[in-house]
């Protein structure tokens, strides 16, 4: 079977520094992706690792360890704007693109 | 602006009811896929098109039933629906590319409501 975990929910103050965590069993591998999606709307693409380490864009980095079936989202300088669902999707298959995806993590920036 | 396009945004049916979702993109992607969001669950999903041909059936129920005319335009045709159905409905394209990474547009959604 295919199983993506994130925590629910995380809370964190304007400015801060906050990573959310993706741990994923699947069939296969070929890539995870990051997702935020605003409340009532669709998700928008963040970020892609395919290979270990960290990739980084802006005040958003992610980080990748394929043996340890792990990533993290890394958000910096939090703004409030940055409330939002961010999902943990993974490539499990080769061929056309079937993403899993995890249930999200709510983050929610307070002044 | 995504390039992607979804009618109607929101819609209210009963369970009798027949209704169909509709998508459209501008971006010349070549798949295009029907993914289900329902409250506190994964994104799911449904059915993916390639090149007008349906390459994935993701165990969907039968009162769900997509149609892809041609490469830009969606559809999913909806009857006898049950409130379980009630989700958001999301239409991605994609366009696969070697040696780059596979990016998934999403369009804004349908949020549907079956009473």
């Amino acid at each position: 079977g295919q199983n993506i975990d994130q925590p629910t929910e995380m809370t964190a103050t304007e400015g801060a520094i906050v990573q959310i965590n993706c741990t994923y069993q699947t069939s296969g591998f070929n890539g995870l992706f990051w997702y935020q999606q605003h409340a009532g709307e669709a998700p928008t693409f963040l970020s892609y690792n395919v290979l270990d380490g960290l990739e980084e864009k802006g005040r958003f980095s992610s980080f990748l360890s394929r043996s340890k079936g792990y990533s993290y989202l890394l958000l910096k300088e939090l703004q409030m704007k940055d409330s939002a669902s961010y999902l943990c999707a993974v490539k499990a298959n080769t061929g056309f693109q079937k993403l899993v995806f995890g249930t999200g993590t709510r983050l929610l920036v307070s002044p | 602006e995504t390039g992607v396009t979804q009618t109607p945004r929101h819609l209210v049916m009963g369970m009798t009811n027949k209704k169909s979702l509709k998508c459209e993109q501008h971006l010349g992607h070549n798949a295009m896929y029907w993914y289900k969001q329902s409250a506190k669950k994964p994104l799911e999903l449904m059915f993916v098109y390639s090149l007008e041909e349906r390459v994935e059936n993701n165990s969907v129920p039968s009162r769900f039933s997509p149609e892809c005319p041609n490469s830009s335009h969606l559809f999913l045709h909806l009857h006898t629906l049950q409130p379980e159905d009630s989700a958001l409905y999301l239409c991605a394209p994609h366009q696969a590319r070697a040696g780059a990474y596979n990016e998934q547009f999403f369009g804004p959604g349908t949020r549907l409501t079956v009473l």
